[in-house]
């Protein structure tokens, strides 16, 4: 069975870090695009980061030069490191697998077909 | 950025009847654009990508159209198990990788 399972969420002061992780099963994250995606408190989809083609990563603009994409390729986990946690960080936290691929050095999003049930982070003193 | 605007906010339909969701970017995404159902406390679930394309074993009462920067979401005959909130993502000009604000479908 194709599944995402997240963990590593919790209650997190301001500034501080945590590292999520998804874990995949029935698929290799190596061979996928792989996002996580966030959902604050009574809001919309917010797309945090991607990773593909073994080492290639895009972050929001919102998160950039604070958190770090990055897959195990022998764990078949995906990992999200945040740093310097702001209270606008405070949002449920879902891996989700895009059916995109490259071809001649361009590559395309078809969307995404597997979700996590996704990690809750709160970040708040 | 591309922009996604979903209208209206809330909808209100009767089951049995049809529904009909829009999408707006502010600039044109082609035919790249998924839409998502999600209930509360579950995960997003893709419905349809390429605008067109139902993803696997989504109901044949879903059906998307539209392209450029015009897009619409029209489910048939809604039942009972359609009551959810719906959302529109883009993924012709990325990163980012934008969604719509959301469109909650409830029961009239």
């Amino acid at each position: 069975e194709v599944q995402l399972v997240e963990s590593g969420g919790g209650l997190i002061q301001p500034g501080g870090s945590l590292r999520l992780s998804c874990a995949a099963s029935g698929f290799s994250v190596s061979s996928h695009f792989m996002s996580w995606v966030r959902q604050a408190p009574g809001k919309g989809l917010e797309w945090v980061s991607v990773i593909y083609s073994g080492s290639t990563t895009f972050y929001a603009d919102s998160v950039k030069g604070r958190f770090t994409i990055s897959r195990d390729n022998s764990n078949n986990t995906l990992y999200l490191q945040m740093h310097s946690l702001r209270a606008e960080d405070t949002a449920v936290y879902y891996c989700a697998r895009d059916k995109g691929s490259c071809s001649n050095g361009v590559c395309y999003l078809y969307g995404m077909d597997v979700w996590g049930r996704g990690t809750t982070v709160t970040v708040s003193s | 950025e591309i922009v996604m605007t979903q209208s209206p906010a809330t909808l209100s339909v009767s089951p049995g009847e049809r529904a009909t969701l829009s999408c707006r970017a502010s600039q044109s995404v082609s035919t790249n654009l998924a839409w998502y159902q999600q209930k509360p406390g579950q995960a997003p679930r893709l419905l349809i990508y390429g605008t067109f394309t139902r993803a696997t074993g989504i109901p044949a009462r879903f059906s998307g159209s539209g392209s450029g920067t015009e897009f619409t979401l029209t489910i048939s005959s809604l039942q009972s198990e359609d009551f959810a909130v719906y959302y529109c993502q883009q993924y012709n000009n990325w990163p980012p990788i934008t969604f719509g604000q959301g469109t909650r479908l409830e029961i009239k």
